[in-house]
């Protein structure tokens, strides 16, 4: 079965602070990972897209990483902001399917002064 | 580009009043979603178009939920009779031709609709 499943389910943390969040999935075949994030009150909004040869990229102050083999990646947020407060969702795409897309919970990061 | 455009934002209803949600997709994009979130279960698909044709529906939780998309820059949802449990924030997203689905999903703002 087809699952996307993040951790934590929430955070709270100082600003300034890192944190990392979690995603593990099971959809097979892949073909990409997004984060998306979604602050409070608006639609969520992509962050980055990690294909399957991709380890690492960078946004900024956020890095998501892969690991294709484990079925793993995470979303490190660096020098937290308050503006980071939001949540964070892994969308993962798979290659086959009408319907593709398979949808995690969420994190719901806090940051406060 | 505007965006996704939704309508309305916020909708509170008493139980068995029709609740019609509205959507306008970004220029261009071939791919229109409709998803309900709540707290519980995040996001959920309920039906897609494609070119304005239903794809899938099978997310639709029942007879009462009816999706149309007449022409490619609109978009409705109606829930006839609404009931409390279909208290959610539905959101519309759409995305651009030609990615099959590596595309990004652009969202609209999202209704927030609550059924006394």
């Amino acid at each position: 079965k087809n699952q996307v499943e993040q951790s934590p389910q929430s955070l709270i943390i100082l600003e300034g602070k890192n944190c990392t969040l979690q995603c593990n999935y099971t959809v097979s075949p892949f073909s990409n990972l997004r984060w998306y994030k979604q602050d409070t009150g608006r639609g969520p909004v992509s962050l980055t897209i990690m294909t399957f040869s991709e380890n690492t990229k960078s946004n900024g102050r956020y890095t998501a990483t892969l690991d294709a083999d484990t079925k793993q990646s995470s979303l490190h947020i660096t020098a937290s902001q308050l503006s980071d407060s939001a949540s964070y969702i892994c969308v993962v795409t798979s290659q086959t399917g009408a319907n593709n897309l398979f949808f995690g919970t969420g994190t719901r990061l806090t940051v406060i002064p | 580009d505007a965006g996704v455009i939704q309508s309305p934002r916020h909708e509170v209803t008493e139980m068995g009043q029709e609740v019609t949600l509205r959507c306008k997709p970004i220029s261009g994009h071939d791919y229109l979603f409709w998803y309900r979130q709540t707290m519980m279960r995040g996001l959920e698909l309920l039906i897609y178009f494609n070119n304005n044709v239903p794809i899938d529906d099978s997310g639709m939780p029942e007879d009462r939920f009816s999706a149309k998309m007449p022409n490619a820059s609109f978009s409705t949802l109606k829930i006839q009779p609404s009931e409390p449990r279909d208290s959610a924030v539905y959101f519309c997203a759409s995305r651009r031709p030609g990615l099959g689905g590596t595309g990004e999903l652009f969202f609209g703002e999202g209704s927030r609709l609550t059924v006394l």
